[in-house]
């Protein structure tokens, strides 16, 4: 069983279109994030939510909105697609307090937009 | 969070350890530090953590100098598997922290 799941893997969309990424662990954590990793493959934290809460917002533009309908999900749309949002989104979970306090990532989604 | 330095690429044969630096000298004291490797394409993967002590797990070691000013990762008997970005990341440990990734090093195991 996967422990975080994204969808689509592979997202092709012309510049302007309106698209979604979901996001899906089966962990029980009670946290979720999403990262970016462009084309020079730098990571970088986009959001992080906490039982459904925001608790990260990193400067994004506010074309990218995620959502949160419970605590396994965590799904980020966006709006007016731009070449540069052309990237690998990672989605990733951990559970606060574990002794570790790891983050567990899901395969990523690669998205161009055209 | 805290800066981190690391080499951008190392090479090391099959078999043998591989050791990987990294420098953190601006650390505070309840800042940890973590390992995660990426393997082409994937997500990036949790390896090992520590605070102050040494710490060993099925995967790595961490070596943690007593100033916590650097460490090192060893990968005891490096396989091709383990060829990966490997990233050295300082954050502090209690709720949901983000994680700050630098460039990394590309570890190639060499057969």
């Amino acid at each position: 069983d996967t422990a975080v799941s994204q969808t689509p893997k592979y997202l092709v969309t012309q510049m302007g279109n309106d698209k979604s990424i979901k996001c899906e662990q089966n962990l029980g954590h009670d946290t979720m994030y999403w990262y970016k990793q462009d084309s020079k493959k730098f990571l970088k934290i986009m959001f992080s939510y906490n039982n459904k809460e925001l608790i990260i917002n990193e400067t994004v533009p506010n074309r990218f909105s995620p959502k949160s309908p419970d605590k396994a999900h965590l799904n980020l749309h966006i709006n007016s697609l731009e070449l540069g949002d052309s990237a690998v989104y990672f989605c990733a979970s951990s559970q606060i307090g574990l002794v570790s306090n790891e983050q567990f990532f899901g395969p990523g989604t690669r998205l161009t937009v055209l | 969070d805290a800066k981190t330095t690391q080499p951008p690429s190392m090479d090391c044969a099959e078999g043998r350890a591989a050791n990987l630096p990294c420098n953190h000298s601006t650390i505070s004291g309840n800042e940890y530090v973590y390992w995660y490797r990426q393997i082409h394409s994937q997500g990036p993967q949790y390896i090992i953590h520590g605070l102050k002590n040494n710490e060993t797990n099925e995967m790595a070691s961490l070596i943690i100098t007593e100033d916590r000013k650097s460490s090192t990762l060893i990968l005891p008997h490096a396989t091709l598997r383990d060829t990966a970005v490997y990233y050295c990341i300082v954050r502090g440990f209690q709720g949901a922290q983000k994680l700050v990734f630098g460039q990394g090093t590309r570890l190639t195991i060499n057969p």
